[in-house]
């Protein structure tokens, strides 16, 4: 079956950080494009963050560039990211996706929630 | 960055009868448009892609049109598991989504 399996969401203070891990099996996690999207609550759907197959090549939105990082392992088929120096605005559910044509699948999504 | 316009907000629609959703962006993006599904408390799940092509497993109520600036994703004979928000994605520069529109019954 294919599948990503997230986890690492949390409660932080502003200012702190926090890292999101994205399991993958069932498919060749190594050769696809992987990314970070993310859904304030209540809100539409945000990308955040892409990274080749080979790790070579990583983007951001310009609103987390320079404070977010993502990673993968693929001899352990696992996608992250780093996130430092959170805001409140931050808060929202992050979930990983493939990039085939469209992103497919997803991870069913993790909750971070930035406050004091 | 590429806006992408999504309407209406909400639409209600009773089952079994015909959805149309509009997508519109504010450059051409060729056909690099995408549709999902999203359903409360569940990730979202691609329904479209290529503008036109179904996803993998994606009945053929879903439909999907247009090319350049404006997309449509038309939903035939609705049934209950449909009802859902629905987005539209441009992958032609950069990744955008659509504000979202919430179809729910009538």
């Amino acid at each position: 079956e294919v599948q990503l399996v997230q986890s690492g969401g949390d409660l932080v203070q502003p200012g702190g950080s926090l890292r999101l891990s994205c399991a993958a099996s069932g498919f060749t996690f190594s050769m696809y494009w992987m990314n970070w999207v993310r859904q304030a609550p209540g809100k539409g759907l945000e990308w955040v963050a892409n990274i080749k197959p080979d790790g070579s090549e990583k983007s951001y939105v310009d609103s987390v560039r320079g404070r977010f990082t993502i990673t993968r392992d693929n001899t352990e088929n696992s996608l992250y990211l780093q996130m430092n120096s959170l805001r409140a605005e931050d808060t929202a559910i992050y979930y990983c996706a493939a990039n085939v044509i469209g992103f497919d699948p997803w991870g069913q999504g993790t909750l971070v929630t930035v406050s004091s | 960055e590429v806006v992408m316009t999504q309407s209406p907000a909400t639409l209600s629609v009773s089952p079994g009868e015909r959805a149309t959703l509009s997508c519109r962006a504010s450059q051409s993006v060729t056909n690099n448009l995408a549709w999902y599904q999203q359903k409360p408390g569940q990730a979202p799940r691609l329904l479209i892609y290529g503008a036109s092509t179904r996803a993998t497993g994606i009945p053929a109520r879903f439909s999907g049109s247009g090319s350049g600036t404006e997309f449509t994703l038309t939903i035939s004979g609705l049934q209950s598991e449909d009802f859902a928000v629905y987005y539209c994605q441009q992958y032609n520069n950069w990744w955008t989504f659509g504000q979202g529109t919430k179809v729910e019954m009538k």
